[in-house]
């Protein structure tokens, strides 16, 4: 158990539907990062929080948002959804970042979206 | 940009046999490297970590050394067990000014047959 929880774990929904992933860091962790993870595209790193506040962003779509919230979970919305975002779209917490150096990422289990 | 490259999969081993998975980087600045396992129907793990050059990380068998002479970050194991079919992501932290990015190689999946 990586003290990462990701709900829900799966979730079925039509083309156009708008759905929220939410995500629960480990205690203290004060970074948060999503990734999607797709057969054919890898992981790929959507955006990453840290304290509230957005730190970087990768390949994620306009028509996809996050936040951070002051108790640090985060809620990745996902809308107009296309039959292309099925896919595992995980949560990762990470205890320091910036001066403070690395520390490695806790992954949770993720959220497995079918779009139909 | 930073960047990690590693060896395409699938592969596939008979149990005790010798594993390498290759790793190369892109990176300025000095990196952490990484890698991590994922598990049919879990999430990604940490499997062994090492941040600076000349380390070496070890965790379960497996092993990993730091080279920055060759920008690599090999995976190895020396007698691969059934329960070690999995996916392993090679991965880099960026220094901390990027804000501690993490890139992650494209996964290569190993599967151990009995």
């Amino acid at each position: 158990d990586s003290g990462v929880t990701q709900t829900p774990k799966h979730l079925i929904t039509a083309t156009g539907q708008r759905v929220t992933l939410r995500c629960s860091p480990r205690s203290g962790d004060l970074s948060v990062y999503w990734y999607q993870q797709s057969l054919d595209q890898g992981l790929q790193f959507l955006i990453q929080y840290y304290n509230g506040e957005e730190r970087a962003k990768g390949n994620i779509l306009e028509r996809f948002s996050a936040q951070q919230f002051p108790d640090l979970h985060s809620e990745l919305n996902l809308s107009s959804l296309e039959l292309g975002d099925s896919a595992l779209y995980f949560c990762a917490s990470s205890a320091r970042t910036g001066i403070l150096g690395t520390g490695e990422l806790f992954f949770g289990e993720g959220s497995r979206l079918t779009v139909l | 940009g930073d960047s990690v490259t590693q060896m395409e999969g699938p592969v596939t081993l008979s149990e005790e046999a010798f594993l390498t998975i290759n790793c190369t980087y892109t990176a300025t600045g000095y990196p952490s490297l990484f890698w991590y396992v994922q598990y049919p129907g879990e999430g990604l793990q940490l499997l062994l970590k090492a941040t600076k050059a000349d380390d070496k990380g070890s965790n379960k068998g497996f092993e990993a050394t730091y080279r920055k002479e060759t920008t690599s970050f090999h995976l190895e194991k020396g007698s691969v067990q059934v329960s070690d079919s999995a996916v392993y992501f090679c991965a880099l932290s960026g220094p901390p000014n990027t804000g501690n990015q993490f890139y992650f190689g494209t996964g290569t999946s190993l599967t151990v047959i009995p």
